[in-house]
C-alpha cells in the first residue's frame, strides 16, 4: 500500500513568487494536514482539511493557502514568497479526524527554497 | 499554552538502552505520539500511547507516561546505529483541531 506521497521532492523559487506542492494521502484517508518544519522552528501545524474543507489552520499569514480535492488530494499554494519560507512542507494524513484515535502517517516532504 | 519539549541532544554506545525525555503542557492531551525523522525524510510514527495508559511496550520500544507530571518518556533497548536519527514527541492539543503539538525533537547519536 502506498504512504503518503508529495511532489515536488524539491522546488526552487525567487522572492515574490508562488509555490504550489502537492500531496496524496494514503488510499482511504480523508484527512490531510500541513506541516512547515523550518530550521530552528520545529514542525509548526498550517492547515487541516477533512472531507474537503478546511477544518483548521495555524498561524500563518493568510498567503498561506490550499485546498483538498474531491479525491482527497490537496495542495499547498504560498503566495508571495519570501525568504523565511524555505523550509521543508510536511504533508501527513488520517483516516479520520485526529482527536478520535488516529494516527498521522506523514510524508517524505517537498523541501522548497526561496531565493 | 500548548507546548511540548525535548533535550536536544542524547549520545549513546551501541548496545546500550537509549531513553528520551518529553514533557507537555496541555493535560487534556489524549494522545502522545514518538516519531523519527532520518536526514532528508519525513517522519516516521514510531509507538503512539493513550492518556489513560501508563506504559506501553512495542519490541524494543518502551513508552512510560506519567500523566501526574505530564512527561513522557521514550527508551529504546539495545540501540543500533540504525536507530541514529531525530526523535519528535507530540501530543494532540486540546479539542478537534487536528493539531499535533510537537517538541523540537531530539538528536539522538549512536556510536559504535
Amino acid at each position: 500500500e502506498a504512504g503518503v506521497t508529495q511532489s515536488p521532492t524539491h522546488l526552487i523559487k525567487t522572492r515574490g513568487q508562488q509555490a504550489t506542492l502537492r500531496c496524496s494521502p494514503i488510499s482511504g484517508h480523508t484527512s490531510v494536514y500541513w506541516y512547515q518544519q523550518a530550521l530552528g522552528l520545529g514542525l509548526q501545524f498550517l492547515l487541516w482539511y477533512d472531507e474537503g474543507e478546511e477544518r483548521n489552520r495555524g498561524n500563518f499569514p493568510p498567503r498561506f493557502s490550499g485546498r483538498q480535492f474531491p479525491n482527497y488530494s490537496s495542495e499547498l499554494n504560498v503566495n508571495a514568497l519570501e525568504l523565511e519560507d524555505s523550509a521543508l512542507y510536511l504533508c501527513a494524513s488520517s483516516f479520520q479526524a485526529l482527536a478520535a484515535n488516529e494516527k498521522l502517517f506523514f510524508g517524505s516532504g517537498t523541501q522548497l527554497s526561496v531565493l | 499554552g500548548e507546548d511540548v519539549e525535548q533535550s536536544l541532544f542524547l549520545s549513546v554506545r551501541e548496545g546500550d538502552s537509549s531513553v528520551i525525555n518529553c514533557t507537555y503542557t496541555d493535560s487534556s492531551s489524549t494522545y502522545l505520539y514518538w516519531y523519527k525523522q532520518e536526514p532528508g525524510a519525513g517522519l516516521q510514527l514510531l509507538t503512539y500511547i493513550f492518556s489513560n495508559m501508563d506504559m506501553k511496550q512495542d519490541q524494543r520500544l518502551t513508552v512510560l507516561l506519567n500523566k501526574k507530571d505530564k512527561h513522557l518518556s521514550l527508551r529504546i533497548a539495545d540501540t543500533q546505529t540504525g536507530d541514529s536519527a531525530i526523535y519528535f514527541c507530540a501530543a494532540t492539543g486540546s479539542g478537534n483541531t487536528g493539531k499535533l503539538i510537537f517538541g523540537q525533537g531530539t538528536t539522538l547519536q549512536v556510536k559504535p
